[in-house]
């Protein structure tokens, strides 16, 4: 079946550019997304990337797809203690559920 | 877009009885999902709801212990039966848009 998968920490200085990876199996996935969580809330789509595209960037927000080796990052610029979250990467097709990766715990430090 | 509310927000449960949570979208949709987030965990998928047909079960998962109702092409219901300390997760629906998955706030069960 699908599989995502991701690394589960990652700590950075404010001001610094977070760069958060993952990588999926489903060659067929049209769609990858990054949700973000925050302690207590819910999920919070950031944004997502057609698979027919290798680049999408919504202000400090940059997602690189690399289609070939199904990789997938979130780079986050001027990181704020803000953005403190776990990051999820999901993939799907439109036509069925999505599939998850383990979230990635984002610690900024001040 | 998709609106989702879902209630309750939160709840405690004793165990050995039953909670239903419920679904409510803002516009028609064919299929509806529902997830499942332990603690600490990501989102594992445990059913998907069609309207006029029985849900579609993940493995792990079965109709006695987490029925699901849709009775319409707007709503659904998730009910967690007879409850352990290990069902306290966050429970959440989900539609699928064009471009984008909608989920509602989850339900943040607890079992005592």
């Amino acid at each position: 079946g699908e599989d995502v998968e991701q690394s589960l920490f990652l700590s950075v200085r404010e001001g610094d550019s977070s760069v958060i990876n993952c990588t999926y199996t489903d060659s067929s996935s049209t769609y990858l997304y990054w949700y973000k969580q925050e302690p207590g809330a819910g999920l919070q789509l950031l944004t997502y990337i057609f698979s027919n595209m290798d680049m999408k960037q919504d202000q400090r927000l940059t997602v690189l797809l690399n289609k070939k080796d199904k990789h997938l990052s979130l780079r986050i610029a001027d990181t704020q203690t803000g953005d403190s979250a776990i990051y999820f990467c999901a993939e799907g097709t439109g036509r069925r559920a999505l599939t998850f990766g383990s979230g990635t715990r984002l610690q900024v430090q001040p | 877009s998709a609106v989702i509310s879902q209630k309750p927000s939160r709840d405690i449960c004793q165990r050995g009885t039953s909670l239903t949570i419920q679904c409510q979208v803002d516009s028609q949709v064919t299929m509806m999902f529902w997830y499942r987030q332990q603690p600490g965990q990501s989102l594992t998928l445990i059913a998907t709801a069609n309207q006029g047909s029985e849900a579609t079960y993940e493995s792990g998962f079965v109709i006695d212990k987490f029925p699901i109702s849709r009775p319409n092409l707007t709503f659904s219901t998730l009910t967690v039966s007879n409850m352990s300390p290990e069902d306290s997760s966050i429970y959440l629906c989900s539609v699928d848009g064009n471009t984008e998955a909608f989920f509602g706030q989850g339900t943040r069960l607890t079992v005592v």
